[in-house]
């Protein structure tokens, strides 16, 4: 079992729609929790961190946190097709090495 | 600033070749990384360092070596190319000074061994 767990889609959508992207995780250290983009070719780029368990809220982007389920989410409101991208999961106990989930293809139409 | 810059962009090695690829940071970073991409697999972390002088083994090291001489430079080489290191591999640095210490990652070199 991987100790992080991500859909890799595609997940498809209309444009307006939002999005919803989740991880599950298995290792209880785990107290900061991010999300990359990575656009085609690209490296990924930080989008959204946590730490610990509750919401944070970011123009269009949210993520959640449920640590006593050990689940992640990131919800893009009003998706464009910009959003377009592989959005990554990461995880780290302390900070310094990050623990990354497989990442899922989202595709924005117009 | 230019960030991570990572040199080459693409490499075909043959089974057995050795190479070097290259990575550098101009944001006076403590932190430096190496990861592999394979499709649908995520980020693997090769190896890591957390200053010059100072590296240590990740989640998939064998085949690979790193050294750090300087805070901005962290090479990883590869020994006797095999075909399951085909991958895209990224650097990255953080700084190591806030508590979720963000990753700042090169754009990649896409390597395909033959």
């Amino acid at each position: 079992q991987k100790e992080v767990e991500q859909d890799p889609g595609p997940l498809s959508v209309p444009e307006g729609a939002i999005v919803s992207l989740n991880c599950t995780y298995s290792n209880s250290a785990f107290q900061y929790f991010m999300w990359y983009r990575q656009y085609s070719r690209k490296g990924p780029e930080l989008l959204m961190y946590t730490y610990s368990s509750g919401n944070k809220e970011d123009g269009s982007f949210t993520a959640q946190v449920d640590k006593s389920s050990k689940y992640i989410s990131l919800f893009i409101r009003d998706s464009q097709p910009s959003d377009s991208a592989t959005y990554l999961c990461a995880m780290s106990a302390a900070g310094n090495k990050l623990t990354f989930g497989g990442g899922t293809r989202v595709l924005v139409k117009p | 600033n230019a960030g991570v810059t990572q040199t080459p962009k693409f490499r075909i090695l043959k089974i057995g070749q050795s190479m070097t690829l290259q990575c550098t940071q101009d944001m006076n970073h403590n932190y430096m990384y190496w990861y592999r991409q394979d499709p649908g697999m995520g980020l693997k972390l090769i190896y890591y360092s957390v200053g010059a002088g100072i590296t240590d083994k990740g989640e998939v090291p064998n085949g690979y070596n790193v050294s750090r001489s300087t805070t901005e430079d962290f090479p990883l080489r590869l020994e006797l190319a095999a075909p399951s290191q085909t991958s895209v591999y990224f650097c990255a640095s953080a700084s190591g000074e806030i508590s979720y210490n963000e990753q700042f990652f090169g754009p990649g070199t896409r390597l395909t061994v033959l």
